[in-house]
């Protein structure tokens, strides 16, 4: 009954591969992020997507791109994997401020994927 | 015990005081904060908001504080636990590329509870 899920929750590659990282929600919720978290804690929003726009942070560089199969899942695809993309990676979601039976705004996040570039 | 969440990123309290975090947002245009608890590897966890027409806002041993006039924020818990030990982030919601509306993070700051 995990209301923001991730797959894995540790990921260990070599620099230069490609990799992904899957989130789903079950809280039927219509907008969906990816968080980076560095070593010190600092959240940073890398991506806001419901099923019209994605808003991409334009310090994210291409080499990130989240893709969505359906309202319930984004995932994040990450290529040429470099040493700085070590981090812990958190997605989140919440209703579109639109929903007004439902709680608007706050978002719910996953447990996290700890990256770790080699 | 109290911080100021930006400048002083710890904060140690003996088991049963209440603590303080506080918490110095960026911009005058935003409407909507939240505090988020994040416990050692996992995700951050809602522990309550405000909207900017109010002031304070009362949870279960939580007061959250709005001063709109100076950009402050602050989180008050009554009675610490140790349970409440964690690392404390607010955000504030502001409008982002073409009109979206997500959150920015502040700093965070780590409680310590000292049985």
């Amino acid at each position: 009954d995990t209301a923001v899920s991730q797959t894995p929750k540790y990921l260990v590659t070599q620099m230069g591969n490609d990799k992904s990282i899957k989130c789903e929600q079950n809280l039927g919720h219509d907008t969906m992020y990816w968080y980076k978290q560095d070593s010190k804690k600092f959240l940073k929003i890398m991506f806001s997507y419901n099923n019209k726009e994605l808003i991409i942070n334009e310090t994210v560089p291409n080499r990130f791109s989240p893709k969505s199969p359906d309202k319930a899942h984004l995932n994040l695809h990450i290529n040429s994997l470099e040493l700085g993309d070590s981090a812990v990676y958190f997605c989140a979601s919440s209703q579109d401020r639109r929903g007004q039976r439902i709680r608007t705004d706050t978002q719910y996040f996953g447990p996290g994927t700890r990256l770790t570039v080699l | 015990g109290e911080s100021v969440g930006l400048h002083l990123p710890t904060l140690s309290v003996q088991e049963g005081d209440n603590s303080i975090i506080n918490c110095a947002y960026s911009n005058s245009a935003s409407d909507y904060f939240i505090w988020y608890k994040q416990e050692s590897g996992k995700g951050p966890q809602f522990i309550i908001d405000i909207r900017s027409n109010m002031d304070k806002r009362q949870g279960q041993r939580v007061t959250v504080l709005l001063n709109k006039t100076v950009k402050h924020l602050s989180l008050q818990i009554a009675a610490t636990q140790p349970g409440d030990s964690a690392v404390y982030f607010c955000a504030e919601k502001i409008a982002w590329g073409t009109g979206a509306n997500n959150l920015f993070f502040g700093t965070g700051t780590r409680l310590t509870v000292i049985p």
